[in-house]
């Protein structure tokens, strides 16, 4: 069964910290790996698409990797600001059929 | 980026009655757009794929005589709730896909409806 899954579920951290979102994943036939943003009431956000061969994009203060030999990747936020508080959501598509993980809720607190 | 929209992006509805969610591709045309729903606290859940001028594929569990998708041009879509039920309130978000690439699909803003 194709699965993703996120860890931690939520997390807090200072403004200015730097934080780290995990994302293991079990899905064939694999495409590529998205991060999104979700903003509360809002609709996903793209941050990196990755593809198998990729070990790393950044976009900004995001930076993501994958080891697809392992079935990991993570996304790392740099210096966090208040407005990085959102649910982070780890998608891996499987030939245009996006599996969604269910997220890790992150609360920036001043 | 590529824009899309919806409308509306809240709604209230009495029980029994239709409602239709639109969802636009603002600047490019999408041959492909998915339907979502999503629960408080839970991920995105895949409700139907439309492909213009043809029918909706729609996933395992998902009524298709509930919720009629219509995908009449390239850069508009629609999704009707028919008899609508408490129980399918619910934050609906489309997508449309640019077929490029990493065939990169881009969401809309959501729709809130509720049902009383």
């Amino acid at each position: 069964k194709n699965q993703v899954e996120q860890s931690p579920q939520s997390l807090i951290i200072l403004e200015g910290k730097n934080c780290t979102l995990q994302c293991n994943y079990t899905v064939s036939p694999f495409s590529n790996l998205r991060w999104y943003k979700q903003d509360t009431g809002r609709g996903p956000v793209s941050l990196t698409i990755m593809t198998f061969s990729e070990n790393t994009k950044s976009n900004g203060r995001y930076t993501a990797t994958l080891d697809a030999d392992t079935k990991q990747s993570s996304l790392h936020i740099t210096a966090s600001q208040l407005s990085d508080s959102a649910s982070y959501i780890c998608v891996v598509d499987s030939s245009y059929k996006l599996i969604f993980g269910s997220g890790t809720r992150l609360l920036v607190r001043p | 980026g590529a824009v899309v929209s919806q409308h509306p992006s809240r709604v209230i509805c009495k029980s029994g009655t239709s409602v239709k969610i639109e969802c636009r591709s603002l600047d490019f045309q999408a041959t492909t757009m998915f339907w979502y729903r999503q629960f408080p606290k839970q991920s995105l859940m895949l409700m139907a794929t439309s492909n213009e001028g043809s029918k909706a594929t729609y996933e395992q569990g998902v009524e298709k005589d509930k919720f009629l998708i219509n995908h009449a041009s390239l850069t508009l879509s629609t999704l009707t709730v028919t008899s609508a039920h408490p129980e399918d309130s619910s934050f609906y978000i489309c997508s449309a896909a640019l077929p490029t690439g990493a065939y990169e699909q881009y969401f809309g803003p959501g729709t809130r409806l509720t049902v009383t």
